[in-house]
């Protein structure tokens, strides 16, 4: 059963970096052929996408995020991070790391990879202030 | 960016009641659509993927359907344990967005 575990500091001050980390855990590491990401929900709201890290090793960001973001790999430690600097009371909210799989589908539109989180870790709250 | 919209952002039914939810997109996305159910304090739970595959281990009770920019998420006889928030996320195009969620309750 994969296991993806957040860590990190449950309070960050104004114009800090905010880090994190995702232990992934039984029978899937990041030394494998998926992708990994993180995704957050402020308290009370919706789900919003923050960038994926590809088996590839590439990253894709969210725009509204990019310049603060940073997602990255320790494959010896099975873990993968996020920082992201200059956070703001808008940067509250829960953190979830996942795992992106991909499986290719044949309908009646052709063939198309989809991706998807498959599994999620149980979220870390993070919250901005003084 | 793709926007979503889910309606309705909450319902109430009975159990045993055949549940549906739409999303549509502001775009075509072919049929690169995922659906997952949330409970309370809870991380998110794929249902479906591309649309209409079920994800290994997910009851047969929900099903997904549709294409382009227009999707339902039916649960075929709602039972008390579905009371969550259901979001779509279109895999289309980066960045990869999610609908506002709706809510369901059990009457």
């Amino acid at each position: 059963q994969v296991q993806l575990q957040e860590s990190g500091p449950g309070l960050v001050k104004p114009s800090e970096t905010l880090s994190l980390t995702c232990t992934v855990s039984g029978g899937s590491s990041t030394r494998s052929s998926y992708s990994w990401g993180w995704i957050r929900q402020p308290p009370g709201k919706g789900l919003e996408w923050i960038g994926t890290l590809f088996d590839s090793g590439s990253t894709n960001y969210n725009p509204s995020l990019k310049s603060r973001v940073n997602i990255s790999v320790d494959t010896p430690k099975n873990e993968f991070s996020l920082k992201l600097t200059s956070v703001t009371a808008a940067d509250t909210a829960v953190y979830y790391c996942a795992r992106l799989s991909s499986k290719s589908v044949v309908g009646w539109f052709g063939e198309l990879l989809a991706e998807y989180f498959d599994y999620w870790g149980q979220g870390t709250l993070v919250t901005v202030s003084s | 960016d793709i926007q979503m919209t889910q309606s309705p952002s909450s319902l109430s039914a009975s159990v045993g009641d055949r549940v549906t939810i739409t999303c549509r997109t502001s775009q075509s996305i072919y049929s690169y659509l995922n659906w997952y159910q949330q409970k309370p304090g809870k991380a998110p739970k794929l249902l479906i993927y591309a649309a209409s595959s079920l994800e290994s281990g997910v009851p047969s009770k929900y099903s997904g359907s549709g294409s382009g920019t227009d999707f339902t998420l039916t649960i075929s006889s709602l039972q008390p344990e579905d009371s969550a928030t259901y979001y779509c996320q279109q895999g289309y195009d980066t960045p990869w967005t999610f609908g506002q969620g709706t809510k369901v309750e059990i009457e």
